[in-house]
């Protein structure tokens, strides 16, 4: 079965300070791996997609990595207005072009 | 230009009975998805529509869930004798081609079964 975990399921930071978010899946064949940010009571909103092992993408602060593992968001010098909750789902081979997301990770940037 | 958007953006009902949730894709967009949200859940994938074709109703949790997609254009998600269980926000998605193209949410209908 396709399972997607993210982590960790909450991180609070201070403006300025770095960190990174995890997203492990394991899947049968990956055709495309999602980043999303979601803001309290709106739908998600996208980020990144990634293809390949190696692949790397920025946009502002954020910068997603892809391993045959796993993903990373990476956030540099963050924001209050980067507080977010940010989801990674996954494109697999064989299942259409549906996504499978995990839970989210929580993020709260305080000033 | 317009994004998805979603009606009712909040929505109580009592057990039992049935509601009708819509969705206006972005104009042109040929795929369409929906997905559920529950509380301290990730997003559930329900069903897929993709042009003309028979759409992908594998995430349909119960039959007592269905939906269709007129036109080519808008989509209305079904929830017959609905049950508390069903209280999530349902999620609304457009894509421009199918593939791997990143999916464009609406906001969501919170549904609430009393």
């Amino acid at each position: 079965e396709d399972q997607v975990t993210q982590s960790p399921e909450a991180l609070r930071l201070q403006e300025g300070e770095s960190s990174s978010l995890n997203c492990s899946y394991t899947v049968s064949g990956l055709r495309g791996l999602f980043w999303y940010r979601q803001d309290p009571g709106k739908g998600p909103e996208f980020l990144f997609t990634l293809y390949s092992a190696g692949e790397e993408k920025e946009k502002e602060r954020l910068k997603a990595t892809l391993t045959k593992k796993e993903s990373f968001l990476h956030i540099t010098a963050p924001k209050p207005e980067d507080s977010a909750t940010y989801l990674c789902a996954v494109q697999v081979r064989g299942s259409g072009s549906r996504l499978t997301f995990g839970e989210g990770t929580q993020l709260t940037v305080n000033p | 230009g317009a994004g998805v958007s979603q009606s009712p953006s909040n929505k109580v009902t009592e057990k039992g009975k049935d509601v009708e949730l819509r969705c206006d894709p972005i104009s042109g967009h040929t795929a369409l998805y929906w997905y559920r949200q529950s509380l301290g859940q990730g997003l559930e994938f329900l069903i897929y529509f993709q042009g003309n074709s028979a759409p992908d109703k594998s995430g349909l949790p119960s039959d007592r869930f269905s939906a269709e997609r007129t036109g080519g254009s808008v989509s209305t998600l079904t929830i017959q004798r609905t049950q508390q269980e069903d209280s999530a926000v349902y999620l609304c998605a457009s894509v421009q081609s199918s593939g791997k193209d990143e999916q464009f949410f609406g906001p969501g209908t919170r549904l609430t079964v009393l």
